[in-house]
């Protein structure tokens, strides 16, 4: 399979732990992207990475959201010490480069938090 | 700010009965307008891209077209197997003419095509 590989496809935690969610993007992919999809909402961005460059964060979160996406290995979107409102679908897309290119998505990490 | 509409909310159409999906943006500069289809459980699947005005791409009973206010997703004689969440979405140019790698996605139109 060459698509967009998530994983886990569900996670569970307690408030106040951490989740991490891990997206491999497709060959031959260096643009990374991650959105956040609530219940009843639309897709919302959150972070644009390349291999070891944060390259828009602007709709993540200031506090408890980080993301890498290192020069070996998937991108890692990490949420410390989770609340209740983080419970969402959390989508990973990629592309090939720069510009206006289609970006392909995983089938998502569905988070809830206890 | 760039935003999104997408309409209707939900439509139902009976096999066979052709209709069209309507996606209106605003965006201070367009650089490429994208339709999905996506499945419950499932993430976005692309369909097409559409980069300027007057633009149209089709596949199968779906055709996309594109001016310079809205998209629109027609299906001609659509099957039960076209029932899904359509989302459109864009990208906008950013300053200096380069391009926001951001998509501004609508919240979607929910069809069922019943037999």
């Amino acid at each position: 399979n060459a698509g967009v590989m998530q994983n886990p496809r569900h996670l569970v935690r307690r408030r106040g732990q951490e989740a991490r969610l891990r997206c491999s993007p497709m060959k031959g992919h260096s643009h990374v992207y991650w959105y956040r999809q609530l219940p009843e909402e639309g897709l919302k961005f959150m972070v644009y990475l390349q291999k070891e460059n944060i390259i828009d964060e602007s709709g993540m979160p200031k506090e408890r959201f980080s993301a890498e996406f290192p020069k070996e290995g998937p991108s890692i979107l990490r949420i410390q010490q989770v609340v209740r409102g983080d419970s969402a679908a959390y989508f990973c897309a990629s592309s090939p480069g720069y510009g206006n290119q289609p970006q392909h998505f995983g089938d998502g990490t569905r988070l809830s938090i206890l | 700010e760039d935003q999104v509409t997408q309409s209707p909310e939900a439509l139902r159409l009976q096999e066979g009965e052709s209709s069209s999906l309507n996606c209106s943006y605003t965006v201070s500069g367009l650089r490429g307008l994208f339709w999905y289809r996506q499945d419950p459980g499932k993430g976005p699947e692309f369909l097409f891209t559409l980069y300027s005005a007057g633009e149209e791409k089709e596949k199968e009973r779906l055709k996309a077209t594109l001016t310079k206010k809205e998209s629109f997703l027609h299906i001609t004689a659509p099957k039960p197997e076209d029932s899904a969440t359509y989302l459109c979405a864009v990208q906008a140019r950013g300053d200096r003419g380069s391009t926001l790698g951001r998509l501004y996605f609508g919240r979607g139109t929910q069809l069922t095509v019943w037999p």
